[in-house]
């Protein structure tokens, strides 16, 4: 079945560590997505990729990094700059096309908590 | 800036009708969506609109009304698996895709 897979789904970082988080789709979508969720709150877009070798940052971009080397796969690093980096994150894919109905598709996210 | 509300909780008992509100503030926006989201799970889609009106998706309805930057999700027969965070979200153009901007969400409590 075609899906989106994000893994770990549980994550500690230790102060200072670097931390990349997993997300892997075979739904032949172009556009990815990483959003941050915090406690009784909405989704926060902090980077997205319209095509492969290309991203675009979100609303909360500071302190993470992104690659898109393959059409597969959107990793997110949680650099040691982000100071409150505690949070619910999910991956998304849509198939991209612009002004169209193109609902997201997301993963079953990944928890991230400071040791 | 660009930012949704919603209200924060709803209770209603099963069998019922509750509508969520949500209304909006930005430009550019070329539809609104709607996602469910059950404790700690993925978000799924439920419906969108790009027009004015009432869309219906069994259960579901939504509405938008692009002059008063508003819209709404109707759930009718409601049932205790429909206690979930409902999320309305603006489809805003990002270039050469679309983006989400999502609101605050609302709490559904489906009491028996």
């Amino acid at each position: 079945d075609g899906g989106i897979t994000q893994s770990p789904k549980y994550l500690f970082r230790k102060e200072g560590q670097n931390v990349t988080l997993s997300c892997e789709q075979n739904l032949n979508h172009d556009a990815m997505y990483w959003y941050r969720q915090d406690p009784g709150q909405g989704l926060r877009l902090i980077y997205y990729s319209q095509i492969v070798n290309d991203f675009q940052k979100g609303d909360i971009a500071e302190g993470y990094s992104v690659s898109r080397e393959k059409k597969e796969s959107f990793p997110l690093t949680v650099t040691s700059a982000q100071k409150n980096p505690t949070a619910f994150y999910l991956c998304a894919s849509s198939t991209g096309t612009v002004i169209s109905n193109q609902p997201q598709h997301f993963g079953d996210g990944t928890r991230l908590s400071i040791l | 800036g660009q930012s949704l509300e919603q209200p924060s909780e709803v209770t209603a008992v099963e069998g019922a009708i509750v509508q969520i509100n949500c209304t909006y503030q930005t430009s550019g926006f070329y539809g609104l969506s709607w996602y469910q989201q059950h404790d700690g799970g993925a978000p799924t889609f439920l419906s969108y609109n790009a027009l004015d009106g009432l869309e219906e998706t069994g259960r579901f309805s939504s509405f938008l009304s692009r002059s008063d930057s508003y819209g709404y999700l109707l759930l009718q027969e409601l049932q205790m698996k429909d206690s979930a965070s409902y999320f309305c979200a603006g489809v805003n153009y990002g270039g050469a895709t679309n983006k989400l901007i999502f609101g605050t969400g609302t709490l559904l409590a489906v009491q028996p």
